[in-house]
């Protein structure tokens, strides 16, 4: 199986800007996560999608945003670009049968640079 | 709420050497937790899980992790560092179905 992919890889906006990112998880799997990574603050979750609704949620302003299409493709969006959000963004995917597949597979991330 | 905590942000062993990366949850309730590896410029690779199924975990590339819940310690343990073995190991909890990770421990490895 083809693993999670992410585009665009790389990304440079200047503030103010708004930015989309896209994922596609692992085929089969129905639950998509998102998380920001800085060297300050290190992994953190944005939030979680299943079935197109938002499951769960971190502790992010507004500004960042994301749906989920019925192939369970995502998107993350962030509006009004601040320069601490320049970050590494990374989805994941899990089946989530009901089991104990909590296991998450991530993508290679893509690399957001905010000047 | 669940956390997680590893000890040491870096760590530098010989080729052939034990590698020992530590962590620690903190959770009232049984915890799925799992070792993470990312290698420069990649994502997140998973290494291993516990599930309760057993202590003991193997996982990928010889790595292996004892789950021992008197220490709530989940130490992640290899018998001979490779020079690939260099990269940023995570662990994580799960909790509601969200990762909570670690710092992170940068693993060096010196021929």
């Amino acid at each position: 199986k083809a693993g999670v992919t992410q585009t665009p890889r790389y990304l440079i906006k200047t503030r103010g800007q708004q930015v989309t990112l896209s994922c596609s998880p692992i085929s089969g799997h129905r639950s998509v996560s998102w998380y920001q990574q800085t060297p300050g603050q290190g992994l953190q979750f944005l939030f979680e999608y299943f079935s197109e609704t938002q499951r769960n949620k971190g502790n992010f302003p507004g500004r960042f945003s994301g749906r989920q299409f019925s192939n369970s493709r995502s998107e993350m969006n962030v509006s009004t670009l601040e320069l601490g959000d320049s970050a590494l963004y990374l989805c994941a995917s899990r089946p989530d049968s009901g089991g104990t597949s909590y296991e998450q597979y991530f993508g290679p991330g893509t690399r957001l640079t905010v000047t | 709420a669940q956390s997680v905590t590893q000890l040491g942000s870096h760590v530098s062993v010989s080729e052939g050497a034990l590698v020992l990366l530590r962590c620690n949850y903190s959770s009232s309730v049984p915890p799925y937790l799992f070792w993470y590896v990312q290698y420069p410029n990649q994502g997140l690779q998973l290494l291993l899980k516990y599930t309760s199924a057993a202590t003991l975990v193997k996982g990928i590339n010889g790595f292996e992790a004892e789950f021992k819940k008197s220490e709530t310690s989940f130490h992640l343990t290899k018998p001979s560092a490779h020079m690939s073995d260099a990269a940023e190991y995570f662990c994580a909890g799960s909790q509601r179905g969200q990762l909570i990770f670690g710092t992170g421990t940068r693993l060096q490895v010196f021929p």
